[in-house]
């Protein structure tokens, strides 16, 4: 079956102008996560989606950042006034059921952002 | 605090030499144990996972790692590398809380040398 999906493959914006990323999980995954990975740096956590509950915010870094997920399809992350700081690769990952380690995320290409 | 070290940030082995990427990991509660690995302008692919039972566990591509708790460690190895295998590591652990989020090392970057 199909994997996870994200769109655009790559995004090139000006400083200060918003994007929007999007993932697509797997079919019937509940689980969804955003993950940031900076040139050089292992995967920084930045937001978690788990059926109609509320998201965990815990790992997003300003209030530039949010994101949205409509029921258990799929997610926007959106970054608002982008800055160079924000250059990065967004991955997003699915899950079956989400209850933490034992369930395999399962990642997507990801987005590669340049912000100029 | 929560943390994954992996202290080789590049690794060149020979093709069809041995290979041994080290990890080591702090973790509060019991951890699971992830590698994956990401080829260039690819997603993450799981390579292999460890949750309990026997500490030895097998992945694909022959991949295999260990989990030594007294050590906080799990390297992954593999007997014989391939060119294909060129690509970087990255090695993550969670927990089993509900939603819990990975937490990733910074990488090692092999390179297989002819």
């Amino acid at each position: 079956g199909a994997g996870v999906s994200q769109s655009p493959s790559n995004k090139v914006t000006e400083k200060g102008k918003d994007v929007e990323l999007r993932c697509d999980p797997i079919s019937g995954h509940t689980a969804l996560y955003w993950y940031r990975q900076r040139l050089g740096q292992g995967l920084e956590f930045l937001i978690y989606f788990q059926g109609n509950s509320a998201p965990d915010k815990s790992g997003l870094p300003s209030d530039r950042f949010s994101a949205e997920r409509t029921g258990e399809s799929v997610s926007t992350l959106t970054i608002q006034r982008t800055q160079q700081e924000d250059s990065a690769v967004y991955l997003c990952a699915s899950s079956l059921v989400g209850w933490g380690g034992t369930d395999t995320q399962y990642f997507g290409p990801g987005t590669r952002l340049t912000v100029l | 605090a929560q943390s994954v070290t992996q202290p080789d940030i590049h690794i060149t082995v020979s093709e069809g030499a041995s290979l041994e990427l080290r990890c080591n990991y702090s973790y509060g509660a019991t951890p699971y144990l992830f590698w994956y690995v990401q080829s260039p302008g690819q997603g993450l692919q799981l390579l292999l996972k460890y949750f309990s039972g026997d500490t030895l566990v097998q992945g694909i591509k022959g991949f295999e790692a260990e989990f030594k708790r007294s050590q906080s460690s799990f390297n992954l190895r593999k007997p014989s590398v391939h060119w294909s295998d060129a690509a970087e590591y990255f090695c993550a652990v969670g927990g089993n809380q509900a939603g819990t989020a990975l937490i990733f090392g910074k990488g090692t970057t092999l390179s297989v040398s002819s």
